[in-house]
């Protein structure tokens, strides 16, 4: 079986820095994406992790340790229009991503 | 590139007619999996679609169902629908062992 943990909200100061974890429990574990998806709208990919370390994109960074299970997304200088949900999704070789709830991410001036 | 895209965009039913949304995939992208989206359950994996066959299933019941053609356009069918199959149907394509890119989604109402 498969499954992910992520926080169910998060909320964060304009220009903060944000963290949000994922755990997760799958078999034949091949890489660790991370997704964005703003209300109404479809999920967009964010950023891969498929060896241990940290990847950066910009102002996003994305997290990865095998060892732990565990992965985590990080957003510099937010912005207002970072308020979305951010969903964390193994990916196993050939199979689909499985993915969680997701992580509401509300940013306040 | 163009991205993936569905039709329709939005659809109202009415409970116990039955529904098919399509999907093509991104070019060159052979692989298209469906997934449902509510607010209570979240995304939730349907079925994946490779080479016009179906690769894995998730926990559905068969009254959901799906078909991949030549062209790697797919189409899913929603039969007898129930008012609790109102939801954004999300579809994604992708190369094999990488990341899957999703089109705009269908949002379906069922009253």
């Amino acid at each position: 079986g498969q499954s992910l943990e992520q926080p169910s909200e998060v909320t964060a100061v304009e220009g903060a820095i944000v963290q949000i974890n994922c755990t997760y429990q799958t078999s034949g574990f091949y890489g660790l994406s991370w997704y964005q998806q703003h209300d109404g709208g479809a999920p967009t990919f964010l950023s891969y992790n498929g060896l241990d370390g940290l990847e950066e994109t910009g102002r996003f960074s994305s997290f990865l340790s095998r060892s732990d299970s565990y992965g985590y997304l990080l957003l510099q200088e937010l912005q207002m229009k970072d308020s979305a949900s951010y969903f964390c999704a193994p990916s196993s070789g050939n199979t689909p991503l499985v993915f969680g709830k997701g992580t509401r991410l509300s940013v306040i001036a | 590139k163009a991205g993936v895209t569905q039709t329709p965009r939005y659809l109202i039913k009415t409970r116990g007619q039955q529904v098919t949304l399509s999907c093509s995939p991104i070019s060159g992208h052979r692989s298209v999996s469906w997934y449902q989206q509510t607010p209570g359950q979240g995304l939730q994996f349907l079925f994946e679609y490779f080479s016009e066959t179906q690769r894995n299933k998730g926990n559905f019941p068969g009254r959901f169902s799906g078909r991949q053609f030549s062209n790697s356009r797919s189409e899913m069918n929603v039969s007898t629908l129930e008012l609790g199959d109102s939801a954004l149907y999300l579809c994604a394509s992708r190369r094999p062992q990488e990341t899957q890119y999703f089109g705009p989604g269908t949002r379906l109402l069922v009253l």
